[in-house]
C-alpha cells in the first residue's frame, strides 16, 4: 500500500531564505509525482508535476526533483517572500490500470514566512 | 473564467439529511474527481470518472453516490447524513488519467 509522508509538518523562517520541503512515499512504482499549495479556505493549485522518467521540474523560485529509486521527492523554494506562506502537498499518482488517476496525497508542510 | 467551480461553497446540515454538491469544469477535462479532506487536513480521493464512466470508487460509504449527467459535470449526492461526513469536499478535473488535477475551492460540510 502507498504511504506519502512528508517533513517538516510545518516550518518557519524569515523572509528571503532558501528552503526545502520533503516529500516521501513507499511504493516507486509511480507514474508521476505532483506538488501543490493550498492556501486557508481554498482549494489546491498545481504548482510541478514531475514524470517518472524525469528528474526535476523548475518554474520560477521552485524546483521540484525526484527520486523514484529512494523514493523521494524535494520541493525547493528560492528566496522565500511572505506570500510563499501556505500549506504545500505532494501526491504520487499510481500506476496500474484500476489505480490510473489516483493521487496518494501526504499530509502536507505548512510553510509560515516572517517578513 | 476557465475553472473547476462547486457549489455550494458552504453547508451546515443537520444528521439524517440528505444533501448534493455541484461541480462543473469548463476545461475541457475528461476525468473529474472527488477528494475528501478531514480534520486533520488529509486528502483522500473518493470517485473518479472518466467520460462519464466511473473508474476508481473508494471504500466509500452507500450513502455517498457520484452522478456525472456529462463529462463537464459530476455531483455527489450523500444520504442520511453523518457526524462523520463533516469535511471539506473537493472536486477535481484532469484532462486525462495521467496529467495535471486542476481542483476547486471546495466545499466545507458541517453536520450537526
Amino acid at each position: 500500500k502507498q504511504e506519502v509522508t512528508q517533513i517538516p509538518a510545518a516550518l518557519s523562517v524569515p523572509e528571503g531564505e532558501n528552503l526545502v520541503l520533503n516529500c516521501s512515499f513507499t511504493d516507486s512504482a509511480i507514474y508521476n509525482l505532483q506538488w501543490f499549495r493550498q492556501d486557508p479556505g481554498k482549494g489546491l493549485t498545481s504548482l510541478l508535476l514531475i514524470q517518472s522518467s524525469q528528474r526535476e521540474q523548475t518554474s520560477g523560485r521552485l524546483n521540484a526533483s525526484l527520486d523514484k529509486s529512494s523514493g523521494r521527492s524535494t520541493l525547493y523554494i528560492a528566496a522565500s517572500q511572505p506570500g510563499d506562506s501556505a500549506t504545500y502537498l505532494c501526491a504520487v499518482r499510481l500506476r496500474g490500470s484500476s489505480n490510473t488517476g489516483k493521487l496518494i496525497f501526504g499530509q502536507g508542510t505548512t510553510l509560515q514566512v516572517k517578513p | 473564467d476557465t475553472a473547476v467551480s462547486q457549489t455550494p461553497k458552504y453547508l451546515v446540515t443537520q444528521m439524517g439529511n440528505d444533501k448534493s454538491i455541484k461541480c462543473e469544469q469548463n476545461l475541457g477535462h475528461d476525468t473529474m474527481y472527488w477528494y475528501k479532506q478531514d480534520s486533520k487536513k488529509f486528502l483522500k480521493i473518493m470517485f473518479s470518472y472518466n467520460n462519464k464512466e466511473l473508474i476508481i470508487n473508494e471504500t466509500v460509504p452507500n450513502r455517498f453516490s457520484p452522478k456525472s449527467p456529462d463529462k463537464a459535470h459530476l455531483n455527489l449526492h450523500i444520504n442520511s447524513l453523518e457526524l462523520g461526513d463533516s469535511a471539506v469536499y473537493f472536486c477535481a478535473s484532469s484532462q486525462d488519467r495521467v496529467s495535471p488535477l486542476h481542483f476547486g475551492n471546495g466545499t466545507r460540510l458541517t453536520v450537526t
